[in-house]
């Protein structure tokens, strides 16, 4: 079935150090793929998304190019904040006991940036 | 307040009681779902909703029930609970036909089984 496979966490960084969290996916068909951001206490927010190969989703300096060939979708961000400090879950759209209308995640990457 | 919304925030029970989980979303999607995460399991989809009275199993729906009498809500309840369905659970909401299966999330509950 269709899966979702992200680094192991956690991740830390120094501020304004540059960022590359891996995801890479299993999917039949053309899924949707996704960047969710958990801060602490809070539920999941999109982060970013793309929906077609070569698409490149960003925002707040983060992107993620959907590379079919290497089946990937990998988070950067060219220099991050203690802000961005948060668990990052990749997810793909996918066929699911035949709805299309679901996400399937990663098991998340905590990245922790220090001052 | 629009959006989409989860209580109890916080909920302690005891193993074999029933307890409900609540959901609402002010946004009309059709789409609505229950996700449980636990520690190196990311989110898991327990039930998913597709319209009014229409329900259907994810990945792990047993010891779950849900209901969907109006589209704005999407109660989850653990009939019995046990000490294995302590997780945060997660609501969330969406609508096909315009956001490429975008979800959005509700707060979470963090449920304690004792």
């Amino acid at each position: 079935g269709d899966s979702v496979t992200q680094m192991e966490g956690p991740v830390t960084l120094s501020e304004e150090a540059f960022l590359t969290i891996n995801c890479t996916y299993t999917a039949t068909g053309y899924p949707s793929l996704f960047w969710y951001v958990q801060y602490p206490g809070e539920g999941l927010q999109l982060l970013l998304k793309a929906t077609k190969a070569d698409d490149k989703g960003s925002n707040k300096g983060f992107e993620a190019t959907y590379r079919k060939e290497t089946t990937s979708f990998h988070l950067e961000k060219g220099s991050v904040q203690v802000s961005d400090s948060a668990v990052y879950f990749c997810a793909l759209s996918g066929l699911y006991g035949g709805a299309t209308n679901k996400l399937i995640f990663g098991t998340g990457t905590l990245l922790a940036v220090q001052p | 307040d629009a959006g989409i919304t989860q209580s109890p925030r916080y909920k302690i029970t005891e193993t074999g009681r029933q307890v409900t989980l609540m959901c609402h979303q002010t946004w009309s999607h059709s789409y609505m779902f229950w996700y449980r995460q636990d520690l190196g399991h990311g989110l898991r989809l327990i039930y998913y909703s597709a319209a009014a009275d229409i329900t259907d199993k994810g990945e792990v729906p047993d010891g779950y029930v849900v209901s969907r009498s109006k589209t704005e809500n999407f109660p989850l309840t653990l009939e019995s609970a046990t000490r294995s369905q302590t997780s945060v659970y997660f609501c969330a909401s969406g609508d096909y036909e315009n956001s490429y299966n975008e979800q959005f999330f509700g707060p979470g509950t963090r449920l304690t089984v004792l």
